[in-house]
Parts: C-alpha cells; structure tokens; sequence
C-alpha cells in the first residue's frame, strides 16, 4: 500500500473551512484514499473515501488532485467539535482474503481555535 | 440503535490472567474487525471476520484469540495477558463489500500489570 504524509499538527479558527492535506504520491491507480478522525478519548470515525473523483458526504469534502499524487479533506465549517487527529490512508480497493488491512499511520492532529 | 458496544470499558488485570473482551453491533453488518491503539501510534488491526463463519489474521495477531459468536458478536480473548497488551481495543463493523471499518466502538482500556 501506498504510504502517506501528513501534517503532524494544524489550527483552523472556528467556522472556517478546515483543508487538511495529505501526500501520495506513490499510490497506484486502483488504491482508494480513506479518511478517518479520532476525537480524544473515542473511538475513530470513518469519514469518506474515493478513488479518483472528488467525493462529499454530510461530514466533508475530498478533493484528489488529478495524478491523485495528493488529497485534501474539507471540513466546510469547522466547529470546536471537530478538533480530533485526522487519518489518510491509502489502500487498494477489496481484493479477497487478507486485504482486510487498513494502515493507520500517526495522522494530522487540527485544533480549532473559538 | 447502540451501533457498536463494547464491554468492559476498563479492566485491570494481573499478567498471566486470561480475560475476553466483547463485541456486538445492532447494524447487521457482516465484516467486523479487533484493533489495538498504543500511545503516539496509529491503530493496528488484530484480527478480522468478513463474515459470520470467518476468521482472519490481521497485523498483529500474536497471544490473541477471536470469536464470530454470531453476525452480531465478535469476541477477542487474551489466554495469558503480558504488559506488552496494555493498550486501548477497538471493535469495529463494516457492511459487505466494504472491506474497511466503519463503525467503531469507544474502545475497551486494558492495563496489564
């Protein structure tokens, strides 16, 4: 699997959109990006994911550049409840027993300041 | 409608005891999954079940033991607890076709003195 780099820390004032980046630029054409978070003291969070197009849900916005060599993941209008470590992953898509294994690696940890 | 419930929330044990923690989601999810969180590293999958049935190692299996009970439960035994798993469990589920956790527990803290 491909291997990511984040940001170890970011600020974001509260109600501006959060842009957390993330690098890869060894992924290969079928490996998703996964974004999860953890907020202190719970269990992690399944964000969103997406192969080549930009993807959005109720949560965020992901934005992969077009050689997919990064992403971004929008938080449109950050709250103080969106402070938590945020993980990028990069995985191929299901392909039989054993790919089951998702990375976590030590992720980008946001503050969002009042 | 819990999602995923596990128990206990904390426990202490002694090394060399042996303990079980348990799993259970409401969502009739198929694909559910054991990690272990240590301080200033990211969480690392233990094992795995794709589904009721099945079983699969997964990063880190070593002195663990897992059980798909049924499509709701999925159990994780330490047989002989060692201070190297103190550490915060995971449990999480996914529905099929997608083979990553989505829906996770708030994590079981186990201290192994």
């Amino acid at each position: 699997d491909a291997k990511t780099t984040q940001p170890p820390s970011m600020d974001c004032a509260e109600g501006r959109a959060a842009n957390l980046p993330c690098n890869h630029s060894t992924i290969s054409g079928n490996e998703y990006v996964y974004w999860y978070r953890q907020i202190h003291s719970q269990g992690p969070q399944y964000i969103i994911h997406g192969l080549k197009n930009n993807e959005t849900n109720e949560m965020a916005s992901l934005i992969i550049t077009e050689d997919r060599k990064s992403s971004t993941l929008i938080l449109p209008h950050a709250t103080l409840r969106d402070t938590a470590v945020y993980y990028c992953i990069v995985r191929e898509a299901y392909s039989g027993a054993g790919s089951y294994q998702l990375t976590f690696g030590k992720g980008t940890k946001l503050s969002v300041i009042p | 409608n819990a999602g995923v419930t596990q128990t206990p929330k904390f426990q202490v044990l002694k090394t060399g005891q042996s303990m079980t923690l348990q799993c259970a989601q409401d969502m009739n999810h198929n694909s559910m999954y054991w990690y272990r969180q240590d301080p200033g590293m990211g969480l690392r999958l233990i094992y795995y079940s794709a589904s009721e049935g099945t079983t699969d190692k997964g990063e880190v299996p070593n002195g663990y033991n897992v059980s798909r009970l049924n499509k709701r439960e999925f159990s994780l035994r330490l047989e002989s607890a060692a201070p190297s798993q103190t550490s915060v469990y995971f449990c999480a589920s996914s529905e099929m076709g997608q083979a990553f956790p989505v829906h996770f527990g708030n994590g079981t803290r186990l201290t192994v003195t």
